[in-house]
C-alpha cells in the first residue's frame, strides 16, 4: 500500500520557470491538501480539495494553482517560480472529518 | 474550525515525562482532538486522538478535561528519538474541511 505519493522529491528551478508537483493517493480518500513548510516553521496550507470536483484556497495560495484531476490525484502548479517559493511541499489526504490525515514524503523545491 | 494555541517550544531531559498542553476554547460539540508528530524532513504522522477524559496508546496519553477547552499530550519517559514537532488539531467528526496545522510545539530532548 503506497499511501500518498509525491513527485518529484527534489527539484531546482530558475526564477520564472514553471513546474507541477504531482500527488496521488491510493486510499480512496475524499480530501486532499497541499502544504508548504519553510525551514524551522510550521505547515502552511496552500490549497485543498475537500472532495472530488472542488478546490479552495488555504492560507498562502498566491503564486500557486491546483487541479483535482480525479479522486486519486491532486497537483500543485507554480506558474512563475520565485525564490520565496523555495520550501518543502507536502501533499496529504484523508477520508474526511476526524479521520487520520496521511502525508507524502515531501518535495524539496529550490528556486534560484 | 476551532483555533488552537500551544507552546512554541519545550526542552526535556531523557527519561522524563513530557506534557504538552493545547488550548482550544472554541471547540464544538462534535469536534475531536488529534495530535500529530513530525520528525525533521518527514511529513507529520498521527499519534493519538480523543474526545473526552483520557485516551492511551503505545506511544502517548491524551488528557481532556470535562470542559474540553484544552488537552494535554503526555509522553512518558522521553528519549532522544522523541525530538520532534507536535501539532494539536481540532476537527469535526464528519464532513470535509480545511485543515490547518499551526506552528506546533518543538520538543527538544536533551541527553
Amino acid at each position: 500500500n503506497a499511501g500518498v505519493t509525491q513527485t518529484p522529491k527534489f527539484q531546482v528551478l530558475k526564477t520564472g520557470q514553471s513546474m507541477t508537483l504531482q500527488c496521488a493517493q491510493d486510499m480512496n480518500h475524499n480530501s486532499m491538501y497541499w502544504y508548504r513548510q519553510d525551514p524551522g516553521m510550521g505547515l502552511r496550507l496552500i490549497y485543498y480539495s475537500a472532495s472530488e470536483g472542488t478546490t479552495d484556497k488555504g492560507e498562502v495560495p498566491n503564486g500557486y494553482n491546483v487541479s483535482r484531476l480525479n479522486k486519486r490525484e491532486f497537483s500543485l502548479r507554480l506558474e512563475s517560480a520565485a525564490p520565496s517559493q523555495t520550501s518543502v511541499y507536502f501533499c496529504a489526504s484523508t477520508r474526511g472529518g476526524r479521520n487520520t490525515i496521511y502525508f507524502g514524503e515531501g518535495s524539496w523545491l529550490t528556486v534560484v | 474550525l476551532a483555533k488552537t494555541t500551544q507552546p512554541i517550544s519545550m526542552d526535556s531531559y531523557e527519561g522524563q515525562e513530557v506534557n504538552i498542553t493545547c488550548s482550544h476554547n472554541n471547540i464544538a460539540t462534535n469536534d475531536y482532538i488529534t495530535w500529530y508528530q513530525q520528525f525533521p524532513s518527514q511529513g507529520p504522522r498521527f499519534i493519538i486522538q480523543g474526545y473526552k477524559t483520557k485516551v492511551t496508546n503505545e506511544v502517548a496519553s491524551l488528557f481532556i478535561p470535562a470542559d474540553r477547552k484544552s488537552s494535554t499530550l503526555s509522553l512518558p519517559r522521553v528519549s532522544l528519538s522523541d525530538t520532534a514537532v507536535y501539532y494539536c488539531l481540532v476537527a469535526h467528526s464528519g464532513g470535509y474541511q480545511k485543515v490547518t496545522f499551526g506552528t506546533g510545539t518543538k520538543l527538544q530532548v536533551i541527553p
